[in-house]
């Protein structure tokens, strides 16, 4: 079955611009993180949502927004862009909210000028 | 918060010999760790996972060990090929969330 699908892979944005990424999880799965990744830091969470609710929320300012479709499919937004959010975005699906094998997608890579 | 520490961020080996990937996690409650590789340029890709009530898993050229009483998490990886040279997270679970370590770059000589 096809895996987790990412678009845009690529993106270009200038400061104070937003950005809408998605996500479409693995046939099946309820569940969507996101995840930020950064060059000398982890994978750090953003969200997930799991049936169209958001079940958990990272540390991040409220800039970063999301939410998830009946058919799972998910969209993240970034408002107010910041040099800081060039980074690739990672989106992940599973069965299970919060536990369970988490599938990744191969990102959309964010480059803010 | 949780944090998922590797204690090497680098590693190289020579083709053939077996490579090990360590990882500290802090939560005793965590009951679920995976391992993950990633490659340049793409998401990371499911290796191998293992639940807290096992201590070694094994899957093919790779074993996770699980040491919960120093809450240290191992990846085996034999016969270490170049398609193997990666970043490798692991990840831990509580049930509630992921959270992820900042990754080792394994380096494979040829």
């Amino acid at each position: 079955k096809a895996g987790v699908t990412q678009t845009p892979r690529y993106l270009i944005k200038t400061r104070g611009q937003q950005v809408t990424l998605s996500c479409s999880p693995i046939s099946g799965h309820r569940s969507v993180s996101w995840y930020q990744q950064t060059p000398g830091q982890g994978l750090q969470f953003l969200f997930e949502y799991f049936s169209e609710t958001q079940r958990n929320k990272g540390n991040f300012p409220g800039r970063f927004s999301g939410r998830q479709f009946s058919n799972s499919r998910s969209e993240m937004n970034v408002s107010t862009l910041e040099l800081g959010d060039s980074a690739l975005y990672l989106c992940a699906s599973s069965l299970l909210s919060g536990a369970g094998e988490l599938f990744f997608g191969e990102g959309s890579r964010l480059t803010v000028l | 918060g949780e944090s998922v520490g590797l204690h090497l961020p680098t590693l190289s080996v020579q083709e053939g010999d077996n490579s090990i990937i360590n990882c500290a996690y802090s939560n005793s409650a965590s009951d679920y760790f995976i391992w993950y590789k990633q490659e340049s340029g793409k998401g990371p890709q499911f290796i191998i996972d293992i639940r807290s009530n096992m201590d070694k898993r094994q899957g093919q050229r790779v074993t996770v060990l699980l040491n919960k009483t120093v809450k240290h998490l191992s990846l085996q990886i034999a016969a270490t090929q170049p398609g193997d040279s990666a970043v490798y997270f692991c990840a831990e679970n509580t049930g509630n969330q992921f959270y992820f370590g900042t990754g080792t770059s394994l380096t494979v000589i040829p």
